[in-house]
């Protein structure tokens, strides 16, 4: 069984500069997908940025960036200029290539960002 | 992105009782739909995935009698939560990929606003 691994409950950020987010996965499949999934205090999930693993460019969305090394089956966030906005719980998800689209989740990050 | 809407956002309701969860995809087909439990300050936990026409699929520790998940349509799948107790008070959040989309869209899951539910 696959598994997602974030350890750090909380993090926190000064506005403006860079913050990094730590996920760690298990899995004995190639082919799979990694996401970002940001949920603000109204509990809406919302993707932040996607990865296909046999793709070996890391994904970049405007200021956020994944640095996906699959050997060591690690995928960070990296948030570049932090915004107040920002803040939020960020959950690393696992999809495997052949499911129906069932993601599984870490226990998620509480990103803090200071004025 | 497409969207999904889960209604209601928030429920009280007496321990005995039975509460029902709508979601629904608003411009796509979903065949599949996610239902995914969060307790607080934790992470989302898959509870069942939801195929349209036949019955759905529980994870391991789910009952499948409270938590009885209905399918009938490719825009509607619905929770309903028998025999609520307290214990079931939780943020209940359903999901569904739209496999008509570009490969890239494909991927993606979209997310309902989800719902809050408070067994008193």
């Amino acid at each position: 069984a696959q598994t997602v691994t974030q350890s750090q409950p909380e993090m926190s950020v000064q506005e403006a500069e860079t913050v990094t987010l730590s996920c760690t996965y298990d899995t004995s499949e190639s082919d799979y997908y990694l996401f970002w999934y940001k949920q603000p205090p109204s509990r809406q999930m919302i993707l932040v940025i996607r990865q296909e693993a046999y793709k070996q460019q890391n994904a970049t969305e405007n200021r956020f960036s994944v640095n996906f090394q699959k050997a060591a089956k690690s995928f960070s966030l990296k948030i570049s200029d932090s915004q107040l906005g920002d803040a939020a719980m960020y959950f690393c998800a696992y999809r495997s290539r052949g499911s129906q689209g069932n993601l599984i989740f870490g226990k998620g990050t509480k990103l803090s960002v200071k004025p | 992105g497409a969207v999904v809407s889960q209604h209601p956002s928030r429920v009280i309701c007496k321990s005995g009782t039975s509460v029902k969860i709508e979601c629904r995809s608003l411009d796509f087909q979903a065949t599949t739909m996610f239902w995914y439990r969060q307790f607080p300050k934790q992470s989302l936990m898959l509870m069942a995935t939801s195929n349209e026409g036949s019955k759905a699929t529980y994870e391991q520790g789910v009952e499948k009698d409270k938590f009885l998940i209905n399918h009938a349509s490719l825009t509607l799948s619905t929770l309903t939560v028998t025999s609520a107790h307290p214990e079931d008070s939780s943020f209940y959040i359903c999901s569904a990929r739209d496999p008509g989309q570009l490969l890239t869209l494909n991927t993606e899951a979209f997310f309902g606003q989800g719902t809050r539910l408070t067994v008193v």
